[in-house]
C-alpha cells in the first residue's frame, strides 16, 4: 500500500556496537529482497542482497537475516561506524514484475 | 566509473512551467526507473523503461511523462507542475532479464522546488 509515514522508525545506537534494523515485507510471493542506505541528500545506495532461496546471507560488515515463514526481513550491521548513519530501506520484488516495493525505512542514528 | 548520472542537482521551477529532468547511465542497463520521493518517505515509483517498452504506474498522474530515447538516456517531463510535485527525483537502472532480476542502481536524485 501507500507508504504516508511522515515519522521514521529511529533507531539510535552508540559507536562500536551492533545495529539491527528489521523490516516486514508484504508479498509471499516476493523472492528478492535489498537493502538500501540512504545518506541526506543522495539517492539510495546498494548495501547487500538475499533471494528467497537462502535465509542468510552476509557482506562486509552486514548480514541480511531472511524469514519467509513470518515475512520478516533484518540487516545488522557490526560495530556500528558514524558513517553508518543514514536511512536504510528494505524492499521486495517479485521475480519478472521489475517493480521494487519499499518499506518504510528507519533512520540510525549513531552516538559517539 | 560506470554510473547513474543526473541533472541538474537542484531544479527550481514555476507553478505550471513546464520541466525536464535527465538521466543517463554508462552501465548499459536495459532497465530505467523513475522515483519520486518526498521528505521522510520511500522512494515512490512513477514509471519504468524495460528497454523500450513503457511500464506506467496506475497512480502516477497524467501530468507526469517519459521519455527514453536510447539505452543511455531517460528523461521526466513534468509539464504543470504543481506545489505537490515538489520532491527528490530518482533515477534507477538494472540489468533484468525475464529469468534472473537484480539490485537497481540509483543515481544521486534532482531536488525540485516548484515556486
Amino acid at each position: 500500500g501507500e507508504n504516508v509515514g511522515l515519522h521514521l522508525p529511529t533507531l539510535s545506537v552508540q559507536e562500536g556496537d551492533n545495529s539491527i534494523i528489521n523490516c516486514a515485507y508484504s508479498n509471499s510471493a516476493s523472492d528478492y529482497f535489498i537493502w538500501y542506505k540512504q545518506e541526506s541528500g543522495k539517492g539510495p545506495q546498494f548495501i547487500i542482497d538475499i533471494r528467497s532461496n537462502m535465509d542468510k546471507r552476509q557482506g562486509q560488515r552486514v548480514t541480511v537475516l531472511l524469514n519467509k515463514t513470518v515475512k520478516h526481513l533484518s540487516l545488522q550491521i557490526a560495530a556500528t561506524q558514524p558513517g553508518d548513519s543514514a536511512v536504510y530501506f528494505c524492499a521486495e520484488l517479485l521475480q519478472g514484475a521489475q517493480k521494487l516495493v519499499f518499506g518504510q525505512g528507519t533512520r540510525l542514528t549513531i552516538n559517539p | 566509473d560506470a554510473m547513474v548520472i543526473q541533472n541538474p542537482r537542484y531544479q527550481v521551477t514555476q507553478f505550471g512551467k513546464p520541466v525536464t529532468l535527465s538521466c543517463s547511465q554508462t552501465l548499459n542497463h536495459n532497465v530505467m526507473y523513475w522515483y519520486q520521493q518526498k521528505s521522510s518517505q520511500a522512494p515512490k515509483l512513477l514509471f519504468h523503461y524495460y528497454d523500450k517498452d513503457f511500464n506506467n504506474e496506475a497512480d502516477t498522474p497524467d501530468n507526469f511523462q517519459s521519455r527514453r530515447p536510447n539505452t543511455s538516456f531517460c528523461f521526466l517531463d513534468i509539464r504543470s507542475p504543481g506545489l505537490g510535485d515538489a520532491a527528490m527525483y530518482l533515477c534507477a537502472t538494472s540489468r533484468d532479464s525475464r529469468w534472473q532480476t537484480y539490485e537497481q542502481y540509483f543515481g544521486p536524485g534532482t531536488r525540485l522546488t516548484v515556486t
